[in-house]
């Protein structure tokens, strides 16, 4: 059973297109997290969720905007994107928002903006 | 501000060769932690092991084992007998005080 599932796995979106990324995790963890890989860089975190609560945004623009109703659930809606957005979106999750807690990583959704 | 060094950038063996995975990290934290994640082509970020900075026993599981070594800052990965299986991408990360840094990972390639 997969801890951490993301859905859609593949998503090809124009840049006036509005679209949301979905993450579930089923360990009872109560931070949750939306990474961004591109292509030759290192990961880079966009947001952090805590029992529901952003804790951290680390300077993402507005066209990404997260939601978490609760603590098992994760959005990422996304409106007028532009093509470097294309990237691996990573959802991962972890007990607690600490920075030492392990945290567990979904499949991603690989995003192409046309 | 804390930093992973993964200085290679592909490595290609040969299976059941034996491979070393370098990492290597900055930082001012007395307490931090020290991670490695596998990526195979799927996408998905596998957890492997973490290690707080106050244990610096080497630790093995099955083919993998981790050097853990204060004196040098790193915290190198190696796979004995390498499998095809294990072909991926392999990242190194820290956490202190602040959240999760990445290091820019290795491409690993294990050919039959």
């Amino acid at each position: 059973e997969t801890g951490v599932t993301q859905t859609p796995r593949h998503l090809v979106m124009g840049m006036t297109n509005k679209k949301s990324l979905k993450c579930e995790q089923h360990l009872g963890h109560n931070a949750m997290y939306w990474y961004k890989q591109s292509a030759k860089k290192p990961l880079e975190l966009m947001f952090v969720y805590n029992f529901k609560e952003q804790t951290e945004n680390n300077s993402v623009p507005s066209r990404f905007s997260p939601e978490c109703p609760n603590s098992s659930h994760l959005f990422l809606h996304l409106h007028t994107l532009q093509p470097e957005d294309s990237a691996l979106y990573l959802c991962a999750s972890s007990q607690d928002d600490s920075s030492t807690d392990t945290q567990y990583f979904g499949p991603g959704t690989r995003l192409t903006v046309l | 501000a804390q930093k992973v060094t993964q200085a290679q950038t592909e490595i290609s063996v040969v299976e059941k060769e034996d491979v070393t995975l370098d990492c290597v990290y900055e930082t001012r934290d007395t307490t931090y932690y020290l991670f490695w994640y596998k990526q195979p082509p799927s996408g998905e970020l596998v957890f492997l092991i973490r290690r707080n900075s106050f244990d610096e026993q080497n630790e093995i599981s099955g083919r993998y084992s981790w050097n853990f070594q204060k004196s040098t800052s790193s915290f190198n990965f190696t796979i004995t007998a390498s499998q095809v299986v294990d072909s991926a991408v392999y990242f190194c990360a820290y956490s202190g005080n602040t959240p999760l840094v990445f290091g820019k990972g290795t491409r690993l390639s294990v050919i039959a």
